[in-house]
């Protein structure tokens, strides 16, 4: 089964509007943290935001915040007044406690374009 | 700074040829990871260096080898590859000082591989 879950392939959005990146997971482990990253056309990964399973507030980093929905198992990633720099592919990303230590689960990535 | 530095940026190699990838991070960091990623594809574990100990080797050919010489600095040799190896190749570094499940992952620009 897929432990981390990304249903859009593709989304497009106007420039300065809002956009909301779905992501979905699955584990036991009550121990875990969920991770986004963006990876531009020129391949580096750059790491945008970080939620425990046991943070009690939602995250935001700047114009990224996350929506934990911990009974949902979902971490939406939320791009507020996007920009043209924001066209990109966006990985979600857990980690476990105690299964799989060491290795972080990624979903497929969904591919944002921002539009003009 | 979350800076992982990598080098080369482009590789192209034939199939006999022998040659290395190199990652640097100075972080301080004491894990430190190669991935695989295809075009369009999430990037796949190879290699987990916790320690500069070799934790995990996701059963990858021995036709890449990895080495780290010291907590800063893990090479990747390629040597017998095949075309199918094309790849974009990143290493990332994580700091390990906490739970794993909160570890975050700091990616490099990564080494475009083409091998003929």
């Amino acid at each position: 089964a897929q432990k981390i879950t990304q249903t859009q392939p593709g989304m497009f959005v106007q420039e300065k509007e809002a956009v909301t990146l779905d992501c979905t997971y699955d584990t036991s482990d009550p121990s875990y943290g969920l991770f986004w990253y963006k990876q531009p056309s020129s391949g580096e990964m750059i790491f945008l935001i970080y939620q425990g399973s046991y943070d009690q507030q939602n995250a935001t980093e700047g114009r990224y915040s996350l929506n934990f929905q911990k009974a949902r198992k979902s971490a939406n990633l939320v791009i507020s007044a996007s920009q043209l720099g924001d066209s990109a592919m966006y990985f979600c990303a857990m980690r476990e406690g105690r299964a799989n230590a060491g290795k972080s689960t990624f979903g497929d990535g969904t591919t944002l374009t921002v539009k003009p | 700074d979350t800076e992982v530095t990598q080098t080369p940026k482009h590789l192209v190699m034939g199939m006999t040829n022998k040659k290395s990838l190199k990652c640097e991070q100075h972080m301080g960091h004491r894990a430190m990871y190669w991935y695989k990623q295809k075009a369009k594809k999430p990037p796949e574990l190879m290699f987990v260096y916790s320690y500069e100990k070799l934790s995990i080797n996701e059963s990858v050919p021995s036709r890449f080898s990895p080495e780290c010489p010291n907590s800063s600095l893990l090479n990747l040799h390629l040597h017998a590859l095949q075309p199918e190896d094309s790849a974009l190749y990143l290493c990332a570094s994580s700091s390990r000082d906490r739970a794993v499940s909160t570890d975050t992952q700091y990616f490099g620009p990564g080494t475009r591989l083409t091998v003929l």
